[in-house]
């Protein structure tokens, strides 16, 4: 079964500092990845998606970047963090020849002080 | 474009009443999925239950059923004899394909009180 993984779970970390946030699926192979923004008290946003190896769309403008160094990982950045990027992360994988998956991951609470 | 609506901002019932979850979507695609998932306060998205845009079947799982009508573009979702373990927020999504990204509502959350 696939399962995906992804951390740290927590994290605080002060203004204009680096972010590297890691997600891995496994069981799978060439699935569709997500990354989501979870403001607090908020809706999801869809942030970047990537249908291959790196390929990366992204969905809104911001500070935040992410890359696709292999099939199963997908890595969200920032070079500088600014207050706005605190919220819940969250990864998701689907699989595009099924259609099926769409799990997430059980999210980073990113705080930015 | 896509768009994915739960009016509902915040429901609130006591334990043992039924509750349904308005969700109304808008798509130009003939084929479309779509979902609801549960986000417990622990944050983690809970997937309850994915439906393609062909199948207008009611679906009931346990206390959940799903109530599909693409006349109305709704997919409502009623939890009956509502329970404190369903206090959640309640998420209804749209992928126009399968391989796209998730649509989002804007949520429901539920509390149900003992």
């Amino acid at each position: 079964s696939q399962t995906i993984h992804q951390w740290p779970a927590t994290l605080v970390q002060p203004v204009g500092s680096p972010l590297s946030l890691e997600c891995t699926v496994e069981g799978t192979s060439n699935p569709n990845l997500y990354w989501y923004r979870q403001a607090a008290g908020r809706g999801l946003q869809l942030l970047f998606y990537s249908v291959g190896i790196g390929q990366i769309s992204s969905e809104v403008p911001q500070n935040l970047s992410a890359s696709r160094p292999q099939d199963r990982q997908f890595i969200l950045s920032s070079k500088k963090l600014l207050l706005s990027d605190s919220g819940f992360y969250l990864c998701a994988w689907s699989n595009p020849e099924t259609g099926y998956g769409y799990t997430f991951g059980s999210g980073t609470r990113l705080t930015v002080v | 474009a896509q768009k994915v609506t739960q009016a509902q901002t915040e429901i609130s019932v006591v334990e043992k009443e039924d509750v349904t979850l308005d969700c109304v979507y808008e798509t130009r695609d003939t084929t479309y999925y779509l979902f609801w998932y549960k986000q417990p306060p622990s944050g983690e998205l809970v997937f309850l239950i994915r439906r393609n845009s062909f199948d207008e079947q009611n679906e009931i799982s346990g206390r959940y059923s799903w109530n599909f009508q693409k006349s109305t573009s709704s997919f409502n979702f009623t939890i009956t004899a509502s329970q404190v373990v369903d206090s959640a927020v309640y998420f209804c999504a749209l992928s126009s394909s399968g391989n796209t990204p998730l649509v989002f509502g804007k949520g429901t959350r539920l509390s149900v009180i003992a």
